[in-house]
């Protein structure tokens, strides 16, 4: 089944330590993303790469990393530099970035991010 | 700044009833809008979404209305079913970006009751 992989789907990091999040797809999408969620909040952009090797920083991209060095993954690195980690972070997919039709693009299982 | 606001926290429905979701955005480049819906722990699933060159789009029971003049949206549910109790996000994106970035509102819990 194509689709977007997110792993681990719970993760707790103590104060201080980098963590990172996988994201892999299958769909052979160009154009990638991270979300991240707080409760009762909308999903806000970290990051997007619309090809290899290439990606641009999002809304609230401080504090993470990202890199792209294959098609088909774009990890999602949480730095010690991000003063509130804890959310539910999603990852997405779209065949480019200016794909207009809205069903292309898809979003993982989401992965939620602890600090303890 | 919320560029797009969905001022209902939540909705309550009868099953059978129609279901009326609003949103409404701030920003006069938003040219595409897309409803999801998402359950907790989960990722947002596409719904529906229309072009600012219409003003309705339907899909089985759901249907959007766009009012650029007043730079709202609702989606409609009829009717509406237990199943589609979870939280709805509206998204828009805009002429000049790409259109894989969304702008999200704060989204609304709809609870359908038997």
């Amino acid at each position: 089944d194509g689709g977007i992989t997110q792993s681990p789907k719970y993760l707790f990091r103590k104060e201080g330590q980098n963590v990172t999040l996988s994201c892999e797809q299958n769909l052979n999408h160009d154009a990638m993303y991270w979300y991240r969620q707080d409760p009762g909040q909308g999903l806000r952009l970290i990051y997007y790469s619309q090809i290899v090797n290439d990606f641009q920083k999002g809304d609230i991209a401080e504090g993470y990393s990202v890199s792209r060095e294959k098609k088909e993954s774009f990890p999602l690195t949480v730095t010690s530099a991000q003063k509130n980690p804890t959310a539910f972070y999603l990852c997405a997919s779209s065949i480019s970035l200016t794909e207009l039709s809205g069903n292309t693009i898809y979003f993982g299982e989401g992965s939620w991010l602890t600090v303890v | 700044d919320q560029q797009v606001k969905q001022n209902s926290p939540s909705l309550s429905v009868q099953e059978g009833r129609i279901s009326i979701l609003n949103c409404d955005y701030t920003n006069s480049m938003f040219d595409y809008f897309l409803w999801y819906k998402k359950y907790p722990a989960e990722g947002p699933t596409f719904l529906i979404s229309i072009s600012s060159i219409k003003d309705k789009n339907e899909d089985g029971r759901f249907t959007v209305f766009l009012n650029k003049s007043a730079k709202h949206l609702s989606l409609h549910i009829v009717p509406s079913q237990p199943g589609d109790s979870a939280v709805y996000f509206c998204a828009a994106s805009a002429r000049g970006t790409s259109y894989g970035k969304l702008t999200f509102g704060q989204g609304t819990i709809l609870t359908v009751h038997p």
